[in-house]
């Protein structure tokens, strides 16, 4: 079956726009995790998706980053006022039920904010 | 908080020689999920093998085994017979309660034909 998919690839933008990433989590999948992965760095947690829980945004650097899950599958990464730090690469996983199961990760989306 | 470390940020090996990649990590918890994930350029990361803090026994995945020392909190991966298409980023990950795993800043593995 297929697996997660994320979309755009790569995203260029100017400093201060607004930018929206997509996640297609594998079907079925009922958590969802959006990390954040810096050049030369490790991959830090962003924000949490179970079912119908409220999520965890835990990880989220700031309020200029937000995120939706609508109908319990596609996921959107909203990132407001875009400022240079904030180019990485966004990636996305899912999985069947708690994190102790394997997490499945889709390509991610490379951002860079001119 | 949870943290993991790892302390080579690049190794190399001998194609079809064996290498060990560190990994050291902070909990309280007893029961927990340690993971190594393999990431090659196309970016996209893949699970190698997965250790439950329960079990004692060192999990084996064909070429891939960690030594798990639960008391030292240390998770290392030996990689046997190292092949070309082994050449990647590797992390490695923690996991507890709320779900979100906590990983490393990786080691870069190169293979060497």
């Amino acid at each position: 079956g297929a697996g997660v998919s994320q979309s755009p690839s790569n995203k260029v933008t100017e400093k201060g726009k607004d930018v929206e990433l997509r996640c297609d989590p594998i079907s079925g999948h009922t958590a969802l995790y959006w990390y954040r992965q810096s050049l030369g760095q490790g991959l830090e947690f962003l924000i949490y998706f179970q079912g119908n829980s409220a999520p965890d945004k835990s990880g989220l650097p700031s309020d200029r980053f937000s995120a939706e899950r609508t109908g319990g599958s596609v996921s959107t990464l909203t990132i407001q006022r875009t400022q240079q730090e904030d180019s990485a690469v966004y990636l996305c996983a899912s999985s069947t039920t708690s994190g102790r199961n394997e997490q499945f990760f889709g390509p991610g989306t490379r951002l860079t904010v001119l | 908080a949870q943290t993991v470390t790892q302390s080579q940020p690049e190794m190399s090996v001998q194609e079809a020689e064996t290498v060990t990649l560190s990994c050291t990590y902070d909990t309280s918890e007893s029961d927990y999920y340690l993971f190594w994930y393999k990431q090659p350029p196309s970016r996209q990361m893949i699970l190698v093998i997965r250790q439950e803090a329960y079990k004692q026994q060192n999990a084996t995945e064909n070429r891939f085994s960690v030594n798990f020392q639960k008391a030292a909190k240390s998770f290392s991966l030996k990689i046997s017979d190292s092949q070309l298409g082994d050449a990647a980023m590797y992390f490695c990950a923690y996991n507890f309660g709320n779900e979100k795993l906590t990983f490393g800043t990786g080691t870069r593995l190169t293979i060497i034909p």
